[in-house]
């Protein structure tokens, strides 16, 4: 299976600490996204890192990429309760056509 | 942009009858997905079309699992006959080629087979 994993699986916090979640996944990439979804709703993409990049930023969001160890890292800086929600890696590998290879999800909550 | 819209939102049946799910993507987007989500499989891809053409349903469960997409504004996923172990969420999502595959979800369906 080409699913990636994500650690932890569950995560809490208190409000205004740091978040970070990691991803590994199988094969080589043309790119990595970082989905969330919000408790009964559908996903909604977050940010995007391409096989050949190491870091990205996207507000209070950083990504990382290290494909020689094929894993990412999304870390949520000064997290807000708002920010609870389940967090998805999903990989383009290429050989997929269209499709991307969703995660397992951190389930993450931030507590007031 | 009114983003992907599914209907039904909640569809509540008895088992042994067929559900059709339905689902209008993003204009101009030329790949459709459909998805199923419970706790205890996660997120799983049961097929995909790609201008209006099923390339991969190598997910579906099932014979009583089959989906369509006529044109390139409208898909159905039908179950029949449907089956309690079919309760879950069903999301559709569509993606334009070019743009890194990045995918848009639509709210899902929620379905109970009792």
């Amino acid at each position: 299976s080409q699913q990636g994993e994500e650690d932890p699986q569950a995560l809490s916090i208190q409000e205004g600490e740091n978040a970070t979640m990691n991803c590994s996944y199988k094969t080589s990439i043309n790119n990595l996204q970082w989905y969330r979804q919000n408790s009964g709703r559908g996903l909604v993409h977050l940010i995007l890192i391409r096989s050949n990049e190491r870091e990205k930023h996207s507000g209070r969001l950083r990504v990382t990429l290290d494909t020689s160890k094929k894993s990412s890292s999304l870390l949520i800086t000064a997290s807000r309760a708002a920010d609870t929600a389940s967090y998805f890696c999903a990989t383009d590998w290429g050989g997929g056509g269209n499709k991307l290879t969703f995660g397992t999800g951190t389930q993450l909550k931030v507590e007031l | 942009d009114a983003g992907v819209i599914q209907s039904p939102r909640h569809e509540v049946t008895e088992m042994g009858q067929e559900v059709t799910l339905r689902c209008k993507p993003i204009s101009g987007h030329n790949s459709l997905f459909w998805y199923r989500q419970t706790m205890m499989r996660g997120l799983e891809l049961l097929i995909y079309f790609n201008n209006n053409v099923p390339i991969d349903d190598s997910g579906m469960p099932e014979d009583r699992f089959s989906a369509k997409m006529p044109n390139a504004s409208f898909s159905t996923l039908k179950i029949q006959p449907s089956e309690p172990r079919d309760s879950a969420v069903y999301f559709c999502a569509s993606s334009l080629e070019g743009q890194a595959h990045t995918q848009y979800f639509g709210p899902g369906t929620r379905l109970t087979v009792l």
